[in-house]
């Protein structure tokens, strides 16, 4: 099975920041990668699928970069709605795999 | 408007068995791969079981394989998750999923486009 490795697990931003998430693969898988942002008691909702492509509805301040092994996931301007927790998930092959998580808190 | 609407979940004791449905409506629901992905208390995504359209291609997770069984009835707009022999790390929100469907230039894309609300299933004595 791929693994998908995210960093960090949890970090603490301020309204108005930019965030960097990174995911790594334990292999290359082009660009089947996609992003996923849970707020808590939520469903999971796609934000960016195919390393770089945004998701119809999602706002422009999240983008999708990376491919190969690694992967970022960027929030431009850190909205209070922003807060929540983030996977990765690569589509290359069965069984897709996410990563760990990373929650984004408020400082 | 596309949603699904997951059903079914509950406690249930270890080996017992339950059967999830997950309900599509508002997208043609026979023209799209749909999946099972749980969630455990306090803890990240797991894939389950991926089902497509026809029925032909049936992927589980090792966890689960030879316990679950993934359907769908295509009259019916449902997928189903019989689920057998449970075991306590069964325990979780159970999400179903609609794929994305994304195809460019020869290249197809999965992702889990639609996710359901959930259904909570609890394995305990």
């Amino acid at each position: 099975d791929i693994q998908m490795t995210q960093s960090p697990s949890s970090l603490s931003a301020s309204i108005g920041d930019r965030v960097i998430i990174t995911c790594r693969a334990s292999q290359s898988i082009n660009r089947y990668l996609n992003w996923y942002q849970q707020q808590p008691g939520k469903a999971p909702k796609l934000l960016i699928y195919a390393a770089s492509s945004l998701q119809d509805g999602v706002p422009s301040r999240f983008s999708g970069s990376g491919s190969g092994t690694d992967f970022t996931l960027s929030i431009r301007s850190l909205q209070p709605e922003d807060f929540a927790t983030y996977y990765c998930q690569q589509s290359l092959t069965y069984p897709p795999t996410f990563g760990g998580g990373t929650k984004v808190e408020i400082k | 408007e596309v949603q699904l609407l997951e059903s079914g979940g509950g406690l249930v004791q270890p080996g017992g068995s339950l059967r999830l449905s997950c309900a599509a409506s508002g997208f043609a629901f026979s023209n799209y791969v749909i999946s099972w992905i749980r969630q455990a208390p306090g803890k990240g995504l797991e894939w389950v079981s991926s089902l497509s359209t026809t029925g032909t291609n049936i992927y589980y997770a090792e966890s689960v394989k030879g316990r679950f069984t993934i359907s769908r009835d295509n009259s019916k707009n449902t997928l189903y998750l019989q689920m057998s022999s449970l075991r306590g790390e069964d325990t979780a929100v159970y999400y179903c999923a609609k794929d994305l469907g994304y195809c460019s230039g020869g290249t197809c894309f999965d992702a889990f486009e639609i996710w359901g609300q959930g259904t909570t299933v609890t394995v305990s004595s």
